[in-house]
């Protein structure tokens, strides 16, 4: 069973249109997360969910809004995509939120391409 | 702030050289290290973790071990194999900011036979 996983794995768009990425964990975590890595293979948080509530919101865009409907997934809805969005985007997930030495699993990430 | 600084890539082996990939850290609380591995294509694994000062982590015959005195967690493989060719990751976690992860910028390996 895959503990993480992300749908689509490969998503090629065109610019300006809306897509989403869809996250589930099956580990009984109560945190989820959003990363970006760019081609640099540069790893950026966007996201995080605690419960269901957001958490962390880095500097992204507001054409990116996460959804969590449950604790069991966390989606990213993007908005009027651009060529910049164009990266790997990796949910990942930890058992507790805040706890000391927390591991966060990572799903197989969502490599999107913006045409 | 918390960040990491990691050993620039790439880093090309022959099959049973020495590996080391350079880590340090600078944290405004106390926090916990980690490696984490990317084979192409996939998303990262954890490798290997320590939670405090003087901890050695290790998994898959690497190492590394958490240095407070120079803030260093360097990760060690005594003997590379062609299937540890990947990209390494150091992070850190602080519980004060909520465990959030600040990853390095990642270390390519290439092995050779």
């Amino acid at each position: 069973d895959t503990a993480v996983s992300q749908t689509p794995k490969y998503l090629v768009t065109q610019m300006g249109n809306d897509k989403s990425i869809k996250c589930e964990q099956n580990l009984g975590h109560d945190t989820m997360y959003w990363y970006k890595q760019d081609s640099k293979k540069f790893l950026k948080i966007m996201f995080s969910y605690n419960n269901k509530e957001l958490i962390i919101n880095e500097t992204v865009p507001n054409r990116f809004s996460p959804k969590s409907p449950d604790k069991a997934h966390l989606n990213l809805h993007i908005n009027s995509l651009e060529l910049g969005d164009s990266a790997v985007y990796f949910c990942a997930s930890s058992q507790l939120w805040g706890g000391s030495g927390e591991t966060q699993y990572f799903g197989p990430g969502t490599r999107l391409l913006v045409l | 702030g918390d960040s990491v600084t990691q050993m620039e890539g790439p880093v090309t082996l022959s099959e049973e050289a020495f590996l080391t990939i350079n880590c340090t850290y600078t944290a405004t609380g106390y926090p916990s290290l980690f490696w984490y591995v990317q084979y192409p294509g996939e998303g990262l694994q954890l490798l290997l973790k320590a939670t405090k000062a003087d901890d050695k982590g290790s998994n898959k015959g690497f190492e590394a071990t958490y240095r407070k005195e120079t803030t260093s967690f360097h990760l060690e493989k005594g003997s590379v194999q062609v299937s540890d060719s990947a990209v390494y990751f150091c992070a850190l976690s602080v519980m004060d900011t909520g465990n959030q992860f600040y990853f390095g910028t990642g270390t390519s390996l290439t092995v050779i036979p």
